[in-house]
């Protein structure tokens, strides 16, 4: 069964606009939450990360909003630029003796100029 | 994709043949681990590795076999490769666990 839920697969923004992609998790025992950027022909990189304690993180024009309550995390970016078209992967880690992270299946982002 | 390398980069192979993809990291970390990424599903993992000679399944291990004989190493193989199995292939390093570190992807094609 699918630990994390990605929507939408696919969105297509404005150059300028906000680009918001959502996630959500069923298991409580997750603790990190990070999100990873993939361009074409390339392997996902870490972009931004959350842990539970906090319900949002900023860095640059990039912000996680973290509802521990409703289990949901989501990505939003702001200004966003024909350079951040890329696929967008959500993952949650659950910390124990062989700790793993569980990936969404990937949001496809395109951002017009 | 500093410290880890694929290889090959690209392959074409037919139905039934052994492959063999290696993951080569110099970043001495202790976990690898190998994704398939394929469209619509996202990434999954396949097998991981927490130490040398110490490996276990993933969620899509069904017709894959991995080895870790040395810390910088994890070689995937396909025993007798099938269509099913053309995908692009990610190998990850991680020293937390938490955050994992990925490599450029091999391109598989199976015919």
């Amino acid at each position: 069964q699918q630990q994390v839920k990605q929507s939408p697969q696919s969105l297509i923004v404005q150059k300028g606009g906000i680009s918001i992609i959502n996630c959500a998790y069923e298991n409580t025992a997750f603790d990190y939450f990070p999100w990873y950027q993939q361009f074409p022909g390339k392997g996902p990189a870490l972009l931004i990360a959350i842990r539970p304690d906090v319900s949002e993180k900023k860095e640059g024009r990039f912000t996680i909003s973290f509802n521990k309550s409703a289990k949901q995390f989501s990505l939003h970016i702001m200004d966003s630029q024909p350079g951040d078209s890329a696929t967008y992967f959500c993952a949650s880690y659950r910390g124990s003796t062989l700790g793993r992270l569980y990936f969404g299946r990937g949001t496809q982002l395109t951002v017009w100029p | 994709d500093a410290g880890i390398t694929q290889s090959p980069r690209h392959k074409v192979t037919e139905t039934g043949t052994p492959v063999t993809l290696r993951c080569h990291q110099t970043e001495n970390h202790r976990y690898m681990y190998w994704y398939r990424q394929d469209p619509g599903h996202g990434l999954r993992l396949i097998h991981y590795s927490y130490g040398v000679k110490d490996t276990d399944k993933g969620e899509v291990s069904d017709g894959y076999s991995v080895s870790r004989s040395k810390t910088e190493d994890f070689l995937l193989t396909l025993e007798s490769a099938t269509s099913s199995q053309t995908s692009v292939y990610f190998c990850a390093i991680s020293e937390s666990r938490e955050t994992q570190y990925f490599g450029p992807g091999t391109r598989l094609l199976v015919l």
